[in-house]
């Protein structure tokens, strides 16, 4: 029972467009929601975070949207850059529960194209 | 400096040997985990504790023994490996435990490979 789901597994986008990835989760509970970028041979780290009170979150070129009626969360990066080519993982957890369980998604793999 | 280390980075071993992972934070946080990325490239959690108690055994086979020395340290032991047991093993840390969420900081992993 995969409760965070990211549906595509690759995206490629230009050098100084926008990149928009997506998570979707099936667990109301979740209240703090996290986006993590992955390079190979290295462990994920930390992007942004978003609180289920607030529906956006920014962070210079990153920004997460949360729409909880509908259960899905994007990361926009603006402008895209090749230095962001990596796996994008998207991971919920809930506040209360006292187990501080992170759920991650599979992954989505952004290429940038110079 | 390292905030989160694990050791061996890489472990090729056979079938039915004995190994340990070993993990340190010096980030003085109250939290640490293993996670396991499968050949599916999903990340999934295994165990977690909290200032050296066990908060989370997601269903892992009992093969699978983590012993946490002090609030720093998180090793992770496995008996009699499997071919199944081939996968990256993630340590991470977080200052949970003081009433808020906060990111997971991850190691940069242990790709083991059982032949």
């Amino acid at each position: 029972d995969q409760q965070v789901k990211q549906n595509s597994p690759s995206l490629s986008v230009q050098e100084g467009r926008i990149s928009i990835l997506n998570c979707d989760y099936t667990n109301s509970m979740f209240d703090y929601f996290l986006w993590y970028k992955k390079y190979p041979a290295e462990g994920p780290t930390f992007l942004i975070s978003i609180s289920s009170i607030k529906d956006k979150n920014e962070d210079g070129r990153f920004t997460v949207f949360l729409n909880k009626s509908a259960k899905h969360l994007s990361l926009h990066i603006v402008p895209s850059q090749p230095g962001d080519s990596a796996v994008y993982f998207c991971a919920a957890s809930t506040t209360n529960s006292g187990t501080y369980k992170y759920i991650f998604g599979t992954g989505t793999r952004l290429k940038v194209l110079a | 400096d390292t905030a989160v280390s694990q050791t061996p980075k890489y472990l090729v071993t056979q079938m039915g040997n004995d190994k340990s992972i070993k993990c340190e934070q010096n980030l003085g946080h109250d939290t640490m985990y293993w996670y396991k990325q499968d050949s599916k490239k999903f990340l999934k959690i295994m165990f977690s504790y909290n200032n050296k108690e066990l908060i989370i055994n997601e269903t892992v086979p009992n093969r699978f023994s983590p012993k946490s020395p002090d609030k720093a340290h998180l090793n992770l032991h496995i008996n009699s490996l499997e071919l199944g047991d081939s996968a990256v093993y993630f340590c991470a840390s977080s200052p949970q435990g003081q009433g808020y969420n906060s990111p997971l900081h991850f190691g940069n992993g242990t790709r083991l490979t059982v032949t």
